[in-house]
């Protein structure tokens, strides 16, 4: 199985200020027939079902504001929040779908300074 | 405006059953492959199982192999997944989850429900 490691483990981060979270993956999830990674990253807040920002490992979901992005290849990838708001508290995974079973990253708990 | 509903969780004795549901609307269900992923309290996401669309496809976690079942009635637009000889490791939040279909991220999540696995 892949293995999905994800650093920090919690971020305290400023209103207004960026915000990075890293993921890796144990081996590569970059398709070479359509050089794409198979890598998303998904946002949970409290009492609530993941909500998927980043698919491809890069683009962005239709609805998901331009502060996040996504960006990596191969096998490290990098979730940025550009200006942190209120409402981006949440705790926030990377998955890859390159191979069954499908992995998660560990997740990333990101709150306010 | 999608939707996908689950229901069927609840308390239940090591060892014994359960059958999950997830009702979906809004999408051509039948186009869609479709997922359980769990979530144990206050720990991360746990794939669990997909199933291809017309039933083919199907693959489980080692964790829940053999134990769990799942299934689609496209008829009826509902993903099932039956969870036998269940154990206390079990215990989790249980999402329906959508392919996206651009290679199996998620898109559509349904809100979960809670199995509980206890004596």
């Amino acid at each position: 199985d892949i293995v999905m490691t994800q650093s920090p483990d919690s971020l305290t981060v400023s209103l207004g200020e960026r915000a990075t979270i890293n993921c890796k993956s144990s081996q590569s999830v970059l398709y070479s027939s359509n050089n794409k990674n198979y890598l998303a990253w998904y946002q949970q807040k409290p009492r609530q079902p993941p909500k998927l920002l980043i698919y491809w490992a890069s683009t962005r979901e239709s609805g998901v504001p331009d502060r996040f992005s996504g960006s990596g290849s191969g096998t490290e990838f990098t979730l940025t929040i550009s200006s942190l708001q209120a409402e981006d508290v949440a705790v926030y995974y990377c998955h890859q779908y390159y191979n069954s079973p499908h992995t998660f990253g560990q997740g990333t708990k990101l709150e306010i300074k | 405006e999608v939707q996908m509903v689950e229901s069927g969780g609840g308390l239940v004795q090591p060892g014994g059953s359960l059958r999950l549901s997830c009702a979906a609307s809004g999408f051509p269900f039948g186009y869609f492959w479709i997922y359980w992923v769990r979530q144990a309290p206050g720990k991360g996401l746990v794939w669990v199982s997909r199933i291809k669309t017309d039933g083919s496809g199907i693959a489980y976690a080692d964790s829940v192999k053999g134990r769990f079942t799942i299934s689609r009635d496209d008829a009826k637009k509902t993903l099932y997944l039956q969870m036998t000889s269940l154990r206390v490791e079990d215990t989790a939040v249980y999402y329906c989850a959508r392919d996206a279909g651009r290679g199996g991220d998620l898109d559509y999540w349904g809100q979960g429900t809670m199995v509980t696995v206890s004596s």
